[in-house]
């Protein structure tokens, strides 16, 4: 079965640090979502791109954080510098066009976890 | 006050419990609503998706959703200690943005 791939599972940083993620979604998917989910809450979104176009980054805290998706298959979310309230999950999602409408079916990746110190 | 309120446990039942998991909302603007479960250190996976108001049921698994009272629910049938997992709501609005709002999710511990 298809996944949603992210890499690294794991980073540990300093704070100051630039870290990046990726994710590969599967293969089709038009619209990616990037979340990021801290301990003990749900995930909240940062990011949403339909193809190599953002859609929604409201929430991205762009003065630090920074997404890409620049040929609409893969994409990187990078955080320069990072800081010790960074810690979270980072959750990297995708949603294939066939199924918009009534189907609304997202498929989340592993996840990265990042811990900044 | 958070848009998706979510009770986050710990819950802990005997195996072969019923549980009963629920979510209250307050934008009446939601239509599709999902339930997703998530094992510790792993990215939440899709168990039950609903559109609109109605019962919807996958074998263990009955969601219920109640519009009028912005109000949704999991129950989960003999349950079992692979149940135990976060178990979160998800929901959002009929337009073209699709992204998801979650509650907070709540902590299952299903004891053998």
């Amino acid at each position: 079965e298809a996944e949603v791939a992210q890499s690294p599972r794991y980073k540990i940083t300093e704070k100051s640090q630039a870290v990046a993620f990726w994710c590969d979604p599967i293969s089709g998917h038009a619209t990616l979502y990037w979340y990021r989910q801290i301990l003990g809450q749900g995930p909240e979104l940062l990011v949403q791109f339909q193809d190599e176009s953002v859609v929604d980054d409201s929430q991205l805290p762009k003065d630090r954080f920074s997404a890409e998706r620049l040929k609409g298959v893969d994409s990187t979310l990078k955080i320069q510098p990072a800081e010790l309230g960074d810690s979270a999950m980072y959750l990297c999602a995708s949603r294939s066009q066939l199924t918009s409408g009534r189907a609304e079916t997202q498929y989340f990746g592993p996840g990265t976890r990042l811990l900044v110190l | 006050q958070k848009e998706v309120e979510q009770d986050p446990g710990p819950l802990s039942v005997p195996e072969g419990a019923i549980v009963s998991l629920n979510c209250t909302y307050s934008n009446s603007a939601f239509q599709y609503f999902m339930w997703y479960r998530q094992y510790s250190r792993k990215g939440p996976e899709l168990l039950m998706y609903t559109y609109s108001s109605g019962n919807k049921e996958d074998g263990r698994f009955t969601a219920q959703v109640d519009k009028s009272s912005k109000y949704i629910s999991l129950f989960i049938r003999d349950s079992q200690p692979s149940d135990s997992a976060t178990y979160l709501c998800a929901m959002s609005e009929d337009t073209g943005r699709r992204a998801l709002t979650f509650g907070s999710g709540t902590r299952l511990q299903v004891q053998p």
